[in-house]
């Protein structure tokens, strides 16, 4: 089944404490973002990938890695995690980075729940 | 800059009447639109777009959405809604001349429809 998984679903832990959310997609893949979404924020890009080896930054990128040395990884590492990272984070993937393209619609995985105290 | 905004935190709707959800845009070059939906506990599936072409686009589980340019609008329409259509809907826009595939979101609105 073509899908993004991501791990864990939830998380709690500590200010500081540095933690990695992992991504996969088994659908070979070019494009790669991780997004958080808060209530009334809508969703909020922090980093996305066009292939391996190349990563950029989104609008919320502060406090946030990435790294894409496989094409179907996009793990997102939080160094020293912070209570206003608090969210619910998604990964997606596509086809083709360009918006215009047939293959641009995003897939989504389920979402890791996120609670840093 | 690329913005979405959706002037409706929640839309009530009876099974069986017509369902819209609002979403207008704003682009400094050509407007590249979508509409995603979210289930409870689950990420956003893709449900239309709009590249160019036709102004009614038609997507999945019955849904379509008018694009109309003069009024930089891109409404989410449903002739008769389900229970099932209950969910949460972002509308969402990517500038022609953005780089990266970015997606602006709207903050969503969610839908209730009653029995």
């Amino acid at each position: 089944e073509a899908q993004v998984t991501q791990n864990p679903r939830y998380l709690i832990t500590v200010t500081g404490k540095k933690l990695t959310v992992t991504c996969s997609q088994n659908m070979n893949h070019e494009y790669m973002s991780w997004y958080r979404q808060d209530p009334g924020l809508g969703l909020r890009q922090i980093y996305y990938s066009m292939n391996v080896e190349v990563t950029d930054k989104g609008d919320v990128p502060e406090g946030y890695k990435v790294s894409r040395k496989e094409k179907r990884n996009f793990p997102l590492i939080l160094e020293s995690p912070s209570p206003n990272q608090t969210s619910l984070y998604f990964c997606a993937s596509s086809l083709s980075y360009q918006p215009s393209s047939y293959n641009s619609p995003l897939h989504f995985g389920n979402g890791t729940r996120l609670t840093v105290t | 800059a690329q913005s979405v905004a959706q002037p409706e935190d929640q839309v009530n709707v009876a099974e069986g009447n017509p369902l819209t959800v609002k979403c207008t845009y704003s682009v400094s070059g050509n407007p590249y639109l979508f509409w995603y939906v979210q289930y409870p506990n689950r990420g956003l599936q893709f449900l239309l777009k709009y590249i160019t072409g036709d102004n009614l686009v038609k997507g999945s589980y019955g849904f379509e959405a008018e694009f109309n340019k003069s009024q930089t609008s891109f409404h989410l329409k449903k002739p008769s809604a389900l229970v099932s259509d209950s969910a949460l809907y972002f509308c969402a826009v990517s500038d022609s001349r953005a780089a990266g595939n970015k997606l602006t979101f709207g903050g969503g609105t969610r839908v209730l429809v009653k029995p």
